[in-house]
């Protein structure tokens, strides 16, 4: 089955500064792949997803980037602002046969913002 | 426009004991996923339903089953409890033939 191993665990930056998390997953037959944050006592929140046939996507400060050969994906946060503290989590799925597979998580990244 | 649902928000049960958790999807979706989050880790896969099936399921022992509704709702159910299933269970909805998956707030279940 599909592995998503997640780097860094933990990750101070100054606010301000840019912040970048990132995952390999194994499974070569992944074409999908979200990004959610996780608030501490809250619900995993969508901030951004990528499919495979795209290498990067942009929704404000907020990008993510895909290398399909490395089987890699990053997560990209820039002008970090204190409210960007939380924990993110990357995921992969397969999502060829009908839309809505499950996910496999990678173990998350403390993100937080120094004011 | 109601949100993913979940109840109850905490739950403390005891070895051995049985417990149900439910879950009602957004408007208009039809799928409902379960995973099971421990302290510090990223959400593990249990089952999905759609057309009150099970479609696909994850690692997690028959100890874990679940049932999904007419009205798409649904219930987990974990039977002969045991220490390591106190985590956060979230469940998340979802329209079939489309990928985004949103989630409810969870249950927490404390294994005493």
């Amino acid at each position: 089955g599909e592995n998503v191993e997640q780097h860094p665990s933990t990750l101070s930056v100054q606010e301000g500064d840019s912040a970048v998390i990132k995952c390999t997953y194994s499974d070569s037959a992944s074409n999908y792949f979200p990004w959610y944050k996780q608030e501490l006592g809250k619900r995993p929140q969508l901030i951004i997803d990528i499919r495979s046939n795209v290498g990067e996507k942009k929704d404000q400060r907020i990008a993510v980037t895909l290398n399909k050969t490395a089987k890699h994906f990053s997560l990209h946060i820039t002008e970090t602002q204190p409210e960007d503290s939380a924990v993110y989590f990357c995921a992969a799925a397969d999502i060829s046969n009908f839309g809505n597979e499950k996910l496999t998580f990678g173990t998350g990244t403390r993100l937080t913002i120094i004011p | 426009d109601a949100g993913v649902t979940q109840s109850p928000t905490h739950l403390i049960k005891t070895r051995g004991q049985q417990v149900t958790l439910r879950c009602s999807p957004k408007s208009g979706h039809d799928t409902v996923s379960w995973y099971q989050q421990a302290l510090g880790q990223g959400p593990q896969f249990i089952f999905q339903y759609y057309e009150e099936e099970e479609r696909q399921r994850g690692n997690f022992p028959d100890r874990f089953s679940g049932h999904q509704f007419p009205n798409y709702s649904s219930e987990l159910n974990v039977n002969a409890l045991l220490l390591g299933d106190s985590a956060l269970y979230l469940c998340a909805s979802s329209s079939f033939f489309q990928e985004t998956q949103y989630f409810g707030p969870g249950t927490r279940l404390l294994v005493l």
